[in-house]
């Protein structure tokens, strides 16, 4: 089972910071690493797709980058609607896997 | 239009069993890659099971293979997670997703979801 880390735990950060996520695998997934947005509540929300694609309505203000073991979720500048859970996932095999989440909260 | 409407959470004592239903609108179960995932109150996200769109092959989560079961029925566009022999640990919030082809098993879009306690 490759087993995803998240890092940081919690991101305190104020709007209009900059927020910089990581994710690593435990062995290389490639590029078939999601990220999710979850706020409280709410479903998941996916966010980037194979490592570095926005998916559709997302704002470009998120970016994802990284192959193999090591990727980066990047916000640019926070709003307040972003203060939630990330969570990476990987598709590259079973069983699918999920990391622990970072939550990025206010200031 | 809401794509993903799940149904069927509620209590369950230990060792019982419960059928989740995620009824789709507005595109079609068998050309689309489906999940269920999970969330213990307070915790992450658990992969339960998937569904592939082609041949419809079938996956699971160790913690939970030979007790649950995905199927989908087509004729009435649903995707059910039959659920057998519960423990306390099954409590969650079930999601059904889904994923066209080419993301399979990564999802785009999700349910609201269903709670499912199991409690004696």
């Amino acid at each position: 089972e490759i087993v995803l880390t998240q890092s940081p735990a919690t991101l305190s950060l104020s709007p209009g910071e900059r927020a910089t996520l990581s994710c690593r695998a435990s062995q290389s997934v490639s590029s078939y690493l999601a990220w999710y947005q979850q706020k409280p509540g709410q479903a998941p929300r996916l966010l980037i797709y194979d490592a570095s694609n926005r998916a559709t309505g997302i704002p470009a203000r998120f970016s994802g980058s990284g192959s193999g073991t090591d990727f980066i979720l990047t916000i640019s500048s926070l709003e307040p609607e972003d203060f939630a859970i990330y969570y990476c996932q990987q598709r590259h095999s079973w069983p699918l896997t999920f990391g622990q989440g970072t939550k990025v909260e206010i200031k | 239009e809401v794509p993903l409407l799940e149904s069927g959470g509620g209590l369950v004592r230990p060792g019982g069993s419960l059928r989740l239903s995620c009824a789709a609108s507005g595109f079609t179960l068998d050309k689309h890659g489906l999940t269920w995932v999970r969330q213990a109150p307070g915790k992450g996200l658990e992969w339960v099971s998937s569904m592939s769109p082609i041949g419809a092959t079938t996956y699971y989560a160790d913690s939970v293979k030979g007790r649950f079961t995905i199927s989908r029925d087509v004729s009435k566009n649903t995707l059910y997670l039959q659920m057998n022999s519960l423990r306390a640990e099954d409590t969650a919030v079930y999601f059904c997703a889904k994923s066209p082809e080419w993301l399979f098993p990564s999802v785009d879009s999700w349910g609201q979801g269903t709670l499912v306690t199991v409690s004696s």
